[in-house]
């Protein structure tokens, strides 16, 4: 029944190390998103993928590195882990086009915590 | 630059009337949303506007002035679960939709 769901919930590491996320929706949508929401709560836009293309790379550091098998997988990859890090991962997907209104709907979000 | 501006927080008291406003300006505009986030949680859907006016949904209304770059979410007859973070975001064109930083609804009893 989960719409986009999210692996792990919680992710607890060191820093150097090197870990991914994995979102997964079964929407049928044609675009997926990567948020980061830091301690203060301001969501903001990494990553987007419409139909496994990547759309939309914001100013991210390439240590993060999405991966999309398919439309309906997006995974994050992050190397040499940075206290800086630490935040919440949200998955997002949307059904897009001119004359749709795209409704994103999010995962339940990965804790990530860097110590 | 892109901005969406909404105040920080808000208090309010169960059974009244709330209106959280949000400014923006984007270089682009293809609708506005507001979505509700309870702490801990994922943020949820509830309203988009694309033309002037008013949207009115149940207990929430939604409201957009494209030459003022502005918005509310009116929130009626508060409940105690309206204590949420309410998040105004812009689509900008193509796929790119920004998010203000929240406003932080407490209800008090």
């Amino acid at each position: 029944d989960t719409a986009v769901s999210q692996t792990p919930k919680y992710l607890v590491t060191q820093m150097g190390n090197d870990k991914s996320i994995k979102c997964e929706q079964n929407l049928g949508h044609d675009t997926m998103y990567w948020y980061k929401q830091d301690s203060k709560k301001f969501l903001k836009i990494m990553f987007s993928y419409n139909n496994k293309e990547l759309i939309i790379n914001e100013t991210v550091p390439n240590r993060f590195s999405p991966k999309s098998p398919d439309k309906a997988h997006l995974n994050l990859h992050i190397n040499s882990l940075e206290l800086g890090d630490s935040a919440v991962y949200f998955c997002a997907s949307s059904q897009t086009g001119q004359a749709m209104v795209d409704t994103q709907y999010f995962g339940p979000g990965t804790r990530l915590t860097v110590l | 630059g892109q901005n969406i501006d909404q105040p920080t927080e808000m208090t309010a008291t169960e059974g009244a009337i709330v209106q959280i406003n949000c400014t923006y300006q984007t270089s682009g505009f293809n609708g506005l949303f507001w979505y509700q986030q309870h702490a801990g949680e994922a943020p949820t859907f509830l309203s988009y506007n694309v033309l002037d006016g008013l949207e009115e949904k149940g207990r929430f209304s939604s409201f957009l002035s494209r030459s003022k770059g502005y918005s509310y979410l009116l929130l009626k007859e508060l409940q105690m679960k309206d204590s949420a973070s309410y998040l105004c975001a812009v689509r900008t064109g193509g796929f790119k939709t920004i998010f203000g930083a929240g406003t932080r609804l407490f209800v008090k009893a």
